[in-house]
């Protein structure tokens, strides 16, 4: 149980576009999703909450224009990298909290996207 | 202590070697202390999570203490095998369900 998948897995792209990342909790149901970033030698850092049918919360210096996050049911939150450039280039990784569980604190993590921005 | 700090770096052991790692967090606004076991191209795995100020949790060979006063955390592998062979991180909850991420300590277990 609890499990979480991100798609894609990998994903190498041209300076200007926009990437979609999908995030799912296949069991269960998640009101709250969380995505963070990865760069080389660093700790995952929070970028943003992101709550069902709600707006996403960012962390300080994050651009919420640049980085749209959308949870429009309990199993699936999206990540969209608008107008991508090299220095977006990452790991992404998302997690989910299961609403119905009594451990608050649990979050469940999917296995990230490599994001390459050429 | 401001961040999450985790010790050390890197670890390689023998087969059958016991270890150890330390995870350092901020002792005010604790909530709760997770480890998770991150091996290669998976989804990070939950270990523990850890709220009250001498816990001591236990999963196999797997054991980790909480000190909340003073704001440690210790995780300890008995006799590690090679597929043990992981990154562990640990992560601070601060006030709410944010998570505060150290580095991590990667672990290679040599048969």
């Amino acid at each position: 149980g609890a499990v979480v998948s991100q798609h894609p897995s990998r994903v190498i792209c041209k300076s200007g576009t926009s990437v979609k990342i999908e995030c799912r909790s296949l069991d269960f149901q998640a009101t709250t999703m969380f995505w963070y970033r990865q760069f080389p030698k660093q700790s995952l850092m929070l970028m943003a909450t992101s709550n069902e049918g709600s707006k996403a919360t960012y962390e300080q210096g994050v651009e919420k224009d640049k980085f749209l996050i959308n949870h429009a049911s309990l199993t699936l939150s999206t990540l969209t990298v608008t107008s991508a450039h090299p220095e977006d280039s990452s790991f992404y990784i998302c997690s989910a909290r299961d609403s119905d569980s009594g451990l608050v604190y649990e979050q469940f993590f999917g296995p990230g996207t490599r994001l390459t921005v050429l | 202590i401001l961040n999450v700090e985790q010790s050390p770096q890197s670890l390689h052991v023998q087969e059958g070697d016991s270890t150890n790692f330390t995870c350092s967090f901020p002792s005010s606004n604790f909530y709760a202390l997770h480890w998770y076991r991150w091996e290669t191209a998976k989804s990070p795995e939950a270990l523990f999570v850890m709220t009250l100020n001498g816990d001591e949790k236990k999963k196999g060979r797997i054991s980790a203490t909480l000190n909340t006063k003073e704001g440690y955390s210790y995780l300890y592998i008995k006799g590690s095998q090679p597929e043990d062979s992981a990154t562990y991180l640990c992560a601070s909850a601060r006030g709410s369900y944010k998570l505060i991420f150290g580095s991590g300590t990667r672990l290679l277990v040599r048969p």
